[in-house]
């Protein structure tokens, strides 16, 4: 059983293009979402997490949306650059051992 | 930020052999570490967490007395895989949490059985 379900699979955009990333959640008991960076050969790193209490955050080019009736929340990317060219993925998490249930990923390509 | 390193960035070993990846917290106490496992072009799949002090609680699945998990200290944990055989190769990361809820990732460790 998938809880979070990550779309697309991949993206292509343009530079200066806003590629959006959406994931779903089932469980309700999810209290956390972040979402990460992954180079290849790389570990992931962490972007940017939001709590269900806010709708929407902001932390440099990067925005999460959060939209806690439909159990979804998405991250748009402002002005993509080519070094933006990475594997995204989402993630959820419940209760205080913040055990981290992934997406599938999204591969992103941005073209100069 | 913070930051968390792995030792060695990339192995190769002999089929029976044991081989040992370590991951430090290094500007911060871990109070849990997790380990995960990494194929090509997937997603990450959570191996065990372990708490300083305590032993390491192991997802459904995945074999405690293959993946030995140490967490000695609020900066270090290691995974030991036992007995290594080619099906064990993968990419190995570890990440870390103090009491906050942001969990920080190290850079991995390609591990490759012959």
């Amino acid at each position: 059983q998938q809880q979070v379900k990550q779309s697309p699979q991949s993206l292509i955009v343009q530079k200066g293009g806003i590629p959006i990333i959406n994931c779903a959640y089932e469980n309700t008991a999810f209290d956390y979402f972040p979402w990460y960076q992954q180079f290849p050969g790389k570990g992931p790193a962490l972007l940017i997490a939001i709590r269900p209490d806010v709708s929407e955050k902001k932390e440099g080019r990067f925005t999460i949306s959060f939209n806690k009736s439909a159990k979804q929340f998405s991250l748009h990317i402002m002005d993509s650059q080519p070094g933006d060219s990475a594997t995204y993925f989402c993630a959820a998490s419940k209760g205080s051992n913040y055990k981290l249930t992934f997406g599938k990923g999204t591969l992103l390509t941005v073209n100069p | 930020g913070a930051v968390v390193s792995q030792h060695p960035s990339w192995v190769i070993c002999k089929s029976g052999t044991s081989v040992k990846i370590e991951c430090r917290s290094l500007d911060f106490q871990a109070t849990t570490m997790f380990w995960y496992r990494q194929f090509p072009k997937q997603s990450l799949m959570l191996m065990a967490t372990s708490n300083e002090g305590s032993k390491a609680t192991y997802e459904q699945g995945v074999e405690k007395d293959k993946f030995l998990i140490n967490h000695a200290s609020l900066t270090l944990s290691t995974l030991t895989v036992t007995s290594a055989h080619p099906e064990d190769s993968s990419f190995y990361i570890c990440s870390a949490r103090d009491s906050r809820p942001e969990q920080y990732f190290g850079p991995g460790t390609r591990l490759t059985v012959t």
